[in-house]
């Protein structure tokens, strides 16, 4: 079956515009995630979807970062204002369902350049 | 919160063994273990939940120290395709359910 997909694959943007990238789980799978991924770093840990409940925001670094799910699936994350430190990799991942005993599957990634 | 991975970075002659550990500073339901090569997206290796287990999966295992919150993983007679960055990942006993990747340990495998 589709596996989770991402778009834009890559993105290059002026400092100070918007962005919104998409994220598509795989179909079935309550629980999605936005991780961000520097270059040659860790997974940052930014947000957290899992049904109905409230998401779990902790992770992201300013309000300028915002992310909703519509109708329990298709997952958008906007950054407004983007700035250099923006640029990273935006990786979303999936599960079945919330953690802890179920595997995530990572989509592509989003490529981010603020120039 | 984040779990703390060691080694850094491991360089191995094809055929050696090598083990990378995670380690919490909380008490821990559950280790989950990726491995991500150049360009790509992390992959699922396993799942360890408290308990005290142990995983297999071919070569490659891992353990879970529910009393230490550690866990390892052993990669034995290690293949050139072993070669990524391994980044070991912790779900808190108490708190929210998302998971918390480590910073990773780059893993290079040579002939």
């Amino acid at each position: 079956g589709a596996g989770v997909s991402q778009s834009p694959s890559n993105k290059v943007t002026e400092k100070g515009k918007d962005v919104e990238l998409r994220c598509d789980p795989i179909s079935g799978h309550t629980a999605l995630y936005w991780y961000r991924q520097s270059l040659g770093q860790g997974l940052e840990f930014l947000i957290y979807f899992q049904g109905n409940s409230a998401p779990d925001k902790s992770g992201l670094p300013s309000d300028r970062f915002s992310a909703e799910r519509t109708g329990g699936s298709v997952s958008t994350l906007t950054i407004q204002r983007t700035q250099q430190e923006d640029s990273a990799v935006y990786l979303c991942a999936s599960s079945f369902k919330s953690q802890p005993s179920y595997e995530q599957y990572f989509g592509p990634g989003t490529r981010l350049t603020v120039t | 919160q984040q779990p703390v991975q060691s080694p850094q970075a491991v360089i191995l002659r094809e055929g050696e063994d090598a083990v990378i550990n995670c380690s919490s500073s909380k008490a821990l339901y559950s280790v989950h273990w990726y491995r991500q090569k150049h360009g790509e997206a992390p992959v699922f290796l396993m799942i360890l939940l408290k308990g005290g287990e142990q995983k297999g999966h071919d070569k490659i295992s891992a353990s879970f120290n529910e009393k230490k919150q550690q866990s390892s993983l052993y990669l034995t007679a290690s293949q050139l395709s072993y070669s990524g960055t391994y980044f070991c990942g912790t779900i808190t006993q108490g708190g929210s359910e998302k998971l918390v990747f480590g910073k990773g340990t780059k893993l290079t495998v040579n002939p």
